[in-house]
């Protein structure tokens, strides 16, 4: 079965960077691109870009656009998401989801609390 | 963007209700609008696609409608494992979005 595994809770201070990876079993991986999503506490889902493993092509959010980068190595099926300068509105929950063209996001990480603070 | 707007963002109801939440967009998301259930701590599942399309697995007493820019999700006969928040999406123009979301809770 598809299983999408995130690495653990972090904690940063702003200004500081962060990398978190998503890694990708029960499917082939470059067959499909990886969106990632994140929720601050009390606030609606938000979408941050996604990559397609096959060929390394990206799109971002205008939002993030500068200060995200999503990446993603085919030999151990896992993608990463790199959020720089950080501020604390990016205390969220980061997810990363397998793309299923416009018919859903039917597969999601389990997420990765993410905690910026002086 | 296309905007997103959930109503109501809150709903009370009992076991066994009919409830409907609605979903409007600021420009039509040519029916690539899908619905998602979320429970504390977890991740969004996905309950609709395609404006009306069951996910594999999901309980036929949800159900979706609509088109243009009007969209709803149907729970015919809430269970208790069917409190929860729920999310619209739409996929048809980048950047994806997310409606604010409807919080649905036992009466």
């Amino acid at each position: 079965q598809v299983l999408l595994v995130q690495s653990g809770a972090e904690v940063k201070k702003p200004g500081a960077s962060l990398k978190v990876s998503c890694k990708a079993s029960g499917y082939s991986f470059s067959r499909n691109a990886m969106h990632w999503v994140r929720q601050a506490p009390g606030e609606r889902l938000e979408w941050m870009g996604w990559v397609n493993p096959a060929n390394g092509d990206t799109k971002y959010s205008a939002k993030f656009q500068g200060r995200v980068t999503i990446t993603s190595d085919t030999s151990t099926s896992t993608t990463y998401m790199e959020l720089s300068s950080l501020r604390s509105e990016d205390t969220a929950v980061y997810f990363c989801s397998r793309d299923r063209g416009p018919t859903g996001f039917s597969h999601w990480g389990q997420g990765t609390v993410v905690t910026v603070s002086a | 963007d296309i905007q997103l707007t959930q109503s109501p963002s809150f709903l009370s109801a009992s076991v066994g209700d009919r409830v409907t939440i609605t979903c409007r967009a600021s420009q039509g998301p040519s029916n690539y609008l899908a619905w998602y259930q979320q429970k504390p701590g977890k991740p969004p599942k996905l309950v609709i696609y395609a404006a009306s399309t069951l996910e594999s697995g999901v309980p036929s007493r949800f159900s979706g409608g609509g088109s243009g820019t009007e969209y709803t999700l149907t729970i015919s006969g809430l269970q208790p494992e069917d409190f929860a928040t729920y999310y619209c999406q739409q996929l048809n123009t980048y950047p994806l979005t997310f409606g604010g979301g409807t919080k649905v809770e036992i009466k």
